[in-house]
């Protein structure tokens, strides 16, 4: 079974700041996504970025960008120019690609800027 | 934008009850999902859906717990006799095309359900 690790459960970065939340990945499959949802105070899961693993290069969003290490099973969600807004807690998640269809999230990194 | 759509926001319920959530995929999505967040821990997977049947289920998903798309637009969760620990958010939550094509899932706003 796969298991998604995020050992920062809590991380601050002064606005306009750039921050990075780490995850790790535990799998046996070659072929997989992986995910970043955001879960602000109003608790909606928002996806943030995606990545799949056969790509090489790192997806980016704008602000955000992934440091994907596939032999490092390592997947971290990099936050330019850190906005309030951006204010929550970060969820990665892992989705295989082989016909399992569900997302197994990790435990979650709860983001505060400070002013 | 189109959106997953979750009613209610909120319901509080007598242990034994039962409870039914609803949910409005986004139209052109095949696949539906349900998920639950029991605060202050991460989101596990309940169940997925497709072509009216479902397709993973996980291992709390026990005989309390049912889906329907009653009418094609609605899809919803049923936990017939709800305990205490059974209070949690719970988001549905769909996608387009199948597992291999590691299409995106789209989440609701999520329904806090406490069981009291």
């Amino acid at each position: 079974a796969q298991t998604v690790t995020q050992s920062q459960p809590e991380m601050s970065v002064q606005e306009a700041e750039t921050v990075t939340l780490s995850c790790t990945y535990d799998t046996s499959e070659s072929d997989y996504y992986l995910f970043w949802y955001k879960q602000p105070p109003s608790r909606q899961m928002i996806l943030v970025i995606r990545q799949e693993a056969y790509k090489q290069q790192n997806a980016t969003e704008n602000r955000f960008s992934v440091n994907f290490q596939k032999a490092a099973k390592s997947f971290s969600l990099k936050i330019s120019d850190s906005q309030l807004g951006d204010a929550a807690m970060y969820f990665c998640a892992y989705r295989s690609a082989g016909g399992n269809e569900k997302l197994t999230f990790g435990t979650g990194t709860r983001l505060t800027i400070i002013p | 934008e189109p959106e997953v759509t979750q009613t209610p926001s909120h319901q509080v319920t007598q242990m034994g009850q039962e409870v039914i959530l609803r949910c409005v995929p986004i139209s052109n999505h095949l696949y539906f999902y349900w998920y639950r967040q029991i605060l202050g821990q991460k989101v596990e997977f309940l169940v997925s859906f497709y072509n009216n049947e479902i397709s993973e289920k996980s291992e709390i998903f026990d005989d309390q717990f049912s889906v329907e798309r009653p009418d094609g637009s609605n899809f919803t969760l049923k936990i017939r006799s709800t305990k205490l620990e059974d209070s949690a958010m719970y988001f549905c939550a769909s996608s387009r095309t199948g597992p291999s094509s590691g299409n995106t899932i789209y989440f609701g706003e999520g329904s806090w359900l406490t069981v009291v």
